[in-house]
């Protein structure tokens, strides 16, 4: 079955730092990949989907995240943050085959001046 | 833009009570999805609907059910709350188009169980 592991809980950087959240997933099979964003007291919002094609993938906001089948990771990176892009960030997993959309537990990023 | 619509931002109910949280999509969508977000959780599927009438167990199904008796809407049931099913619970539509493939999360319904 498939699942989902987000690393870190909670990564605290400075602004204008780089940042990497990172994304492993366990799957037999193919598998599609996505990162979402939770801004506090928000919906969820896509940031960026890897479903085929280049395995680097670039999202909004500056984000990217490249697929990496071997390591079965799909991390999540910006060249520098700013305090908006503190949030919630949730990596999910979708199996082909399979309709269900499997979520890490969250990494929350807090970005400090 | 797809539209997933939860009637209900929050609710308050007591220990018991029978509970539906309403959720509609605008956009003919096939899939819905019921998950329940707990901090440091993440977001765990209770349950989903492939087609009308149709559904199958998600992860944490115990103490929910759902019905769909209409493409577009899709219910969640807690047959009798209790305490440990307060959280938040979003709905969720999904497509799949030629070789696009999404998912639409409604905005959420937070709901306290006391």
């Amino acid at each position: 079955a498939q699942s989902v592991t987000q690393l870190d809980s909670q990564v605290p950087v400075f602004e204008e730092a780089p940042v990497e959240l990172r994304c492993n997933y366990s799957s037999s099979v193919s598998v599609y990949l996505f990162w979402y964003v939770q801004y506090p007291n928000q919906g969820l919002q896509l940031l960026l989907k890897y479903l085929s094609g280049s395995t680097l993938v670039k999202g909004i906001n500056g984000f990217e995240a490249e697929f990496n089948k071997s390591q079965t990771s799909f991390h999540l990176r910006k060249p520098s943050v700013h305090i908006s892009d503190t949030a919630e960030y949730f990596c999910a997993v979708k199996e082909g085959g399979s309709e269900k959309l499997v979520f890490g537990k969250g990494t929350k990023l807090t970005v400090n001046p | 833009d797809v539209k997933v619509t939860q009637s209900s931002r929050y609710l308050v109910k007591r220990t018991g009570e029978k509970v539906f949280l309403e959720c509609v999509q605008d956009m003919d969508h096939e899939n819905m999805f019921w998950y329940r977000q707990d901090p440091g959780l993440g977001l765990r599927l209770i349950y989903f609907s492939y087609d009308v009438k149709m559904k199958e167990k998600g992860d944490i199904p115990e103490g929910y059910s759902v019905s769909r008796e209409k493409k577009e809407r899709f219910s969640l049931i807690l047959e009798s709350a209790s305490t440990n099913q307060t959280s938040m619970y979003l709905c969720a539509s999904s497509f799949v188009y030629r070789d696009s493939l999404g998912y639409t999360f409604g905005s959420g319904t937070r709901l306290t169980v006391v």
